[in-house]
């Protein structure tokens, strides 16, 4: 149990161009999930948190316009990169946690963006 | 908001016992400790959780003393695909979580 998908796995974009990231809980309900990205060899930075039907909360120093949030239902969460540059270019994973604060994060995959 | 602090890196041969700690010296009372797996370019996989004491599941062991300051992941009898990072986290009472740089584990044969 507890398997979170992304898609998709990797994807290569021209600069300027928008990019939708998809994350899924599988076989539960996600009251909230997470988007983190990653850079080589560096540990998992948060980027927001989302909650079912809410507006996303973004972490100090990462621009909600450029990383569009949207957690639609509770298994599905969507994180859009506009007009993404080569700065951009990072690992991307998202976690889902079922109920409370003290439930388990459950991580998906991860996406890797690179933008041309 | 808690940090965490783990050794950067740790080498053992195949077949020990593998002791990672954790500090997390400003962990708060509802805080839970939870370890993490993580292979290179995918998503950290779920290993452990505790609050206290001594839990223990099919693939490692976690210890907690009565202060909560630290913990240690034990893992049994590491083998070469057990060569990852090992992140631990704590868990806010809220959505703050702070992973610290991981442990980088190498298993050499």
């Amino acid at each position: 149990g507890a398997v979170v998908s992304q898609h998709p796995s990797w994807v290569i974009c021209k600069s300027g161009t928008s990019v939708k990231i998809e994350c899924r809980s599988l076989d539960f309900q996600a009251t909230t999930m997470f988007w983190y990205r990653q850079f080589p060899k560096q540990s998992l930075m948060l980027m927001a948190t989302s909650n079912e039907g809410s507006k996303a909360t973004y972490e100090q120093g990462v621009e909600k316009d450029k990383f569009l949030i949207n957690h639609a239902s509770l298994t599905l969460s969507t994180l859009t990169v506009t007009s993404a540059h080569p700065e951009d270019s990072s690992f991307y994973i998202c976690s889902a946690r079922e109920g409370s604060s003290t439930d388990t994060q459950y991580f998906g995959p991860g996406t890797r963006l690179t933008v041309l | 908001l808690a940090k965490t602090t783990q050794p950067i890196s740790m080498d053992s041969y195949e077949g020990q016992e593998v002791n990672i700690t954790c500090s997390h010296n400003n962990i708060a009372t509802n805080d839970y400790i939870t370890w993490y797996q993580q292979f290179p370019s995918q998503g950290p996989r779920f290993i452990i959780q505790g609050y206290k004491t001594k839990v223990t599941n099919e693939v490692a062991s976690l210890f907690i003393p009565a202060d909560r300051k630290s913990s240690t992941l034990s893992l049994p009898r590491v083998s070469l695909s057990d060569t990852a990072v090992y992140y631990c986290l704590v868990s806010y009472t809220g959505n703050q979580f702070y992973f610290g740089t991981g442990t980088s584990l190498t298993v050499i044969p």
